[in-house]
Order: C-alpha cells, then structure tokens, then sequence
C-alpha cells in the first residue's frame, strides 16, 4: 500500500541551531501534505502544510520544501528552542510517517 | 467544545475485560477518526468515518476492536477482552472535509491512556 515515512527517527540540535527533519512519500498522486508537531503527553498538532502546486512554504521559523521528482519532502525549523522539542510527523491525508523525535540541547 | 474531547483520559483495566473509549469531535466535522500510538512509536491508523458513509475498518488490528460513531457526532471505540499489548494511547481526531485543502487538516484530541495490567 501507499505509505508516509521518515528517514531519521532521532535528531538532536543544539539550541539555535536550525533544524532539518525530512520525509518520503510513495503516493506520486499525494496532492497535499501536512506537518504535525507532538508533544509529551499531548495529541499530534497542525504546524504548517503544503500543496503539490508548490515546492516552498514558509511559516513563523519553519518552512517547508516539497520536491516531487523524488517524493520527498522536508521541515526546516530555524533557531531552534528548546520549545520545539517534540515528535514531529509528515502526513498526507489520514496517513501518518513514523516520526522524528526532535530533542534541543541548551 | 472548541477541540476534540476524549474520554477518559486514562483508564487502567484488568487483562480480558472490556473498555469503551469515548470521542466527542469538534462541533461540524464530518470525519472522525481513531489512531493508536504505542509509547516511543508512531501513529497507527485504527478506523475512519465520514458523514454517512460506511467506515474505513482497515486499521482495526482484530475483532476484539470495534468502534461506531452515534448520528454522526460522538464515537466510541471498543475493546473487547483486552491483552497487555492493547496497551497505548488511543487518540481521536476530526476533520471538516469541506472539499477545500484545509479541510484535510486533521485536529487531536489528548488521547485516551490505556493500561491493560
């Protein structure tokens, strides 16, 4: 079946150091893509999203890039805090990647 | 409410008995959904709805879980005879599906914490 996936399960960033995180898709026909953000103890939450037509999206600190010649897809989160620690999922549609763990250290 | 409800938000339960795990969507959403997430791991798809047409059951990992959603609004899921590994976090979500992109955006509740000792 179609599936959502993340090359890294781990990352951990110094504390103002910009962050990557990054995602392969399978479905060439995926037409949107949506970003969650999870944190201990809490439901997955929305942080920015992306249409197919585009290939740049900016956000406050994030941005993400779509390249659909090799379906991958990237979170770039600037000056990273330590607030942004949390798992964080690519999605298209109801299905989910596996998931980054993204930790800051101070 | 503004958000998704879930209840309870933790429930411990003795090995072979049964659970019900309520949802409540945001008010106007047409699709529900149910995930499971065990401890350090990803989402698991369990179950779909949408307005009134049949639900998407692929995810349901055996019949011991079943879930129905009452005119529309609440769900709830249920497990049946439950085992140590039905042990996770059981989050709902909901989503308008009003045709537009945004309507694709998925909301979470917190979750339901589900210890089966």
């Amino acid at each position: 079946g179609e599936s959502v996936g993340l090359h890294l399960p781990t990352l951990s960033v110094q504390e103002g150091d910009n962050s990557i995180i990054n995602c392969a898709y399978s479905n060439s026909a995926s037409d949107y893509f949506i970003w969650y953000k999870q944190e201990s103890g809490k439901g997955p939450q929305f942080i920015i999203d992306i249409r197919s037509n585009m290939d740049k999206r900016q956000g406050q600190r994030v941005t993400v890039l779509l390249n659909k010649t090799v379906k991958h897809l990237s979170l770039q989160i600037a000056a990273t805090q330590p607030g942004d620690s949390a798992v964080y999922f690519c999605a298209e549609s109801r299905n989910f990647g596996t998931g980054t763990s993204l930790t800051v250290i101070p | 409410g503004a958000g998704v409800s879930q209840s309870p938000s933790n429930k411990v339960t003795e090995k072979g008995k049964d659970v019900e795990l309520r949802c409540d969507p945001i008010s106007g959403h047409t699709a529900l959904y149910w995930y499971r997430q065990s401890l350090g791991q990803g989402l698991e798809f369990l179950i779909y709805f949408q307005g009134n047409s049949a639900p998407d059951k692929s995810g349901l990992p055996s019949d011991r879980f079943s879930a129905e959603r009452t005119g529309g609004s609440v769900s709830t899921l249920t497990i049946q005879r439950t085992q140590q590994e039905d042990s996770a976090v059981y989050l709902c979500a909901s989503s308008s599906s009003s045709g537009s992109y945004s309507g694709n955006t998925i909301y979470f509740g917190e979750g339901s914490w589900l210890t089966v000792v």
